[in-house]
């Protein structure tokens, strides 16, 4: 069974710099899964962020970055805001199932 | 601008049937491939199915497939999840996702809730 996994959860600071991951069990992450990154706040639906693993949409903000780091896709924000407290979801795309798999969900917490 | 309005959810027993549509406006929906994907009440998010832009070319996840169809009406801009055969275990909010000219998820509908309970 494939599985996509991602941090349970992280701590940063207001300001500072926080890496999230995403690894899948099928081996190392490369832009053959076209990673894709979402940021959900509560109550609210998924919003896209990355994709093609380092791409931004037009309304994703300059801070947050993706890239592939170590066989792992990953998620980089950098000058943490307080509205980025959020749970981030990595999504992997396995072509030759036709299947897409969401990770479990980074809970992204700034204090 | 792009938007995705979910409808049709609600509570149904196990073993019933319940349809989703989810209506696209703002964008030329016939140029679309779409996707459903469902989130269990404190749960994580899970891919449930995807369509082609014409209709023709459709794929579920395990979980779903046998008693999910995914289907749609380009000529009222209109998405469907047909649910077969429902378990407590479908119970979750329901988003539809437009896949974007950069060939990837963009835009999300608001979801509905579908409950299956007795």
């Amino acid at each position: 069974q494939t599985v996509v996994t991602q941090e349970p959860s992280l701590t940063v600071s207001p300001g500072g710099t926080v890496t999230l991951t995403c690894t899948a069990n099928t081996g190392a992450v490369s832009s053959n899964y076209y990673p894709s990154w979402f940021q959900q706040k509560p109550g609210q639906a998924p919003r896209a962020l990355i994709y093609g693993a380092t791409n931004k949409h037009s309304w994703t903000p300059a801070r947050f970055s993706g890239s592939l780091l170590g066989g792992k896709a990953a998620l980089t924000l950098s000058g943490v805001q307080p509205e980025d407290e959020a749970v981030y979801y990595c999504l992997l795309f396995f072509d030759g199932a036709q299947l897409w798999l969401f990770g479990g969900g980074t809970k992204l917490t700034v204090l | 601008q792009v938007q995705l309005v979910v409808s049709g959810g609600g509570v149904v027993q196990p073993g019933r049937s319940l349809r989703l549509s989810c209506a696209g406006s703002g964008f030329t929906f016939s140029g679309y491939a779409m996707h459903w994907v469902r989130q269990a009440p404190g749960k994580g998010l899970e891919w449930v199915a995807v369509i082609s832009s014409d209709g023709n070319h459709k794929y579920y996840a395990n979980s779903v497939k046998g008693r999910f169809a995914i289907s749609r009406d380009n000529s009222k801009s209109t998405l469907y999840l047909q649910m077969n055969s429902l378990r407590a275990e479908d119970t979750a909010v329901y988003y539809c996702v437009r896949v974007g000219d950069t060939r990837h998820f963009d835009y999300w509908g608001q979801g509905a809730l579908v409950t299956a309970s007795s």
